[in-house]
């Protein structure tokens, strides 16, 4: 069975710094999804960024970027330049690819979660 | 465009009674999905549905916990008779079948069972 592991359970940065949160996860696929949500005060869930397995380049969005490593199952987010609203619970998710044999699995396998403060 | 629509966004009931929660998911979207987020579990799928037909409900907890979606544009989750450890927030999601397998969550809706 699949499962994703988020190590830090809090961490904090400075508004303007940069910082990275971690992720691993264990799965016999070789084909799947990696996601990074952000869940704020509001606890809107909202999409950060998205990683396609079979894409070797790590995808970006603005402030936000990925290191992922398949062959050590490591999917980081590292955020540039903090702002104050970034503070929210992060949280990283794995989904095996949705076409692949029991083919309509779109289930979401969740880490427990990163507290983030960006600190003024 | 809107985003899936949850109702209502916060219920408080008493134990025993049922507690009906709705969800509007995004328009063309395929799959619909129910979530409970607790402190203690975290973030757990409940059920979900693919074109109006529920696909997978491995995780609904208990027979007290019902799911249905009668049509592409409204589901609901039921849970009769309600119990104090349901409290939760419970999240509806959406998303397209094909070339996009990212969910869009609702508000949710926070329970409380007193």
């Amino acid at each position: 069975a699949q499962t994703v592991t988020q190590s830090q359970p809090e961490m904090s940065v400075q508004e303007a710094e940069t910082v990275t949160l971690s992720c691993t996860y264990d799965t016999s696929e070789s084909n799947y999804y990696l996601f990074w949500y952000k869940q704020p005060p509001s606890r809107q869930m909202i999409l950060v960024i998205r990683q396609e397995a079979y894409k070797q380049q790590n995808a970006t969005e603005n402030r936000f970027s990925v290191n992922f490593q398949k062959a050590a199952k490591s999917f980081s987010l590292k955020i540039s330049d903090s702002q104050l609203g970034d503070t929210a619970m992060y949280f990283c998710a794995f989904m095996k690819h949705p076409w692949m044999p029991a083919g309509n699995n779109r289930k979401l396998i969740w880490g427990l979660g990163t507290s983030l403060a960006v600190n003024p | 465009d809107a985003g899936v629509i949850q109702s209502p966004r916060h219920e408080v009931t008493e134990m025993g009674q049922e507690v009906t929660l709705r969800c509007k998911p995004i328009s063309g979207h395929d799959y619909l999905f129910w979530y409970r987020q607790t402190m203690m579990r975290g973030l757990e799928l409940l059920i979900y549905f693919n074109n109006n037909v529920p696909i997978d409900d491995s995780g609904m907890p208990e027979d007290r916990f019902s799911a249905k979606m009668p049509n592409a544009s409204f589901s609901t989750l039921k849970i009769q008779p309600s119990e104090p450890r349901d409290s939760a927030v419970y999240f509806c999601a959406s998303s397209l079948r094909q070339g996009q397998e990212t969910q869009y969550f609702g508000p949710g809706t926070r329970l409380l069972v007193l």
